[in-house]
């Protein structure tokens, strides 16, 4: 099946650094999306990618859809505790079709330490 | 108030037996899913429906069986043929105009 391929795997900072992770595929997508879970909780969205080469901000958290339509990257400035849990990047296999399943990488588990 | 509830948060059950697993919607959601996430694994597709009355297998859907008789509800139980039930299950649900998933706060199932 379709797969993403989300770096790093785990990342260990000092409060106060800048993350930057990333997503790629092999397949193009029309959309990306990134999601945070704080441990034993469910998935929260963040961003929300859907034009190619789009640049989004929510707070210090900043991601961008690659002009391939291959990949995506998420970065946090300034990390804070509250910054720890694991990134999910996420495409929809259809393009622009509601209702089909996300797809999901395997997660950018983030710890930050003050 | 309105939301995606998942029941309950802990789940413990005894090896063989079959468990059934909540998830309940007041947003008037059409799609529904459910997913399965084990350490370093990402969140795995086990079943989705986008109207009532019908549903479509995911990527690891044997052992796990689902209904959908109202808007509302999405239930999946977890049967004695799943080999490693335990895990973290997460429902989610989405508008069918728009690709984002929302997801409820999970069941982490423990068989024992």
């Amino acid at each position: 099946g379709q797969q993403l391929n989300q770096s790093p795997q785990s990342m260990f900072i000092q409060e106060g650094e800048d993350v930057s992770m990333n997503c790629t595929s092999s397949s193009i997508f029309n959309t990306w999306l990134w999601y945070k879970q704080d441990p034993g909780e469910g998935p929260v969205l963040l961003i929300a990618l859907y034009k190619a080469g789009e640049l989004t901000s929510n707070g210090r958290l900043t991601a961008q859809f690659g002009i391939t339509r291959k990949d995506s990257f998420l970065n946090i400035s300034a990390s804070i505790p509250s910054d720890v849990g694991i990134y999910f990047c996420a495409v929809s296999p259809m393009a622009n079709q509601a209702g089909t399943a996300l797809i999901f990488g395997k997660g950018t588990t983030l710890s930050v330490s003050s | 108030d309105g939301g995606i509830t998942q029941s309950p948060k802990y789940l413990f059950r005894k090896e063989g037996q079959n468990v059934t697993l909540s998830c309940e919607q007041n947003l008037n959601h059409d799609a529904m899913y459910w997913y399965r996430q084990d350490p370093g694994q990402g969140l795995r597709l086990i079943y989705y429906s986008q109207i009532v009355n019908d549903f479509q297998k995911g990527d690891i859907a044997e052992g796990y069986s689902v209904s959908r008789e109202k808007k509302e509800s999405f239930p999946l139980t977890v049967t004695s043929a799943q080999k490693n039930p335990t895990a973290f299950y997460l429902c989610a649900i989405s508008i069918v105009r728009f690709t984002e998933a929302f997801f409820g706060q999970g069941t982490r199932l423990t068989v024992v």
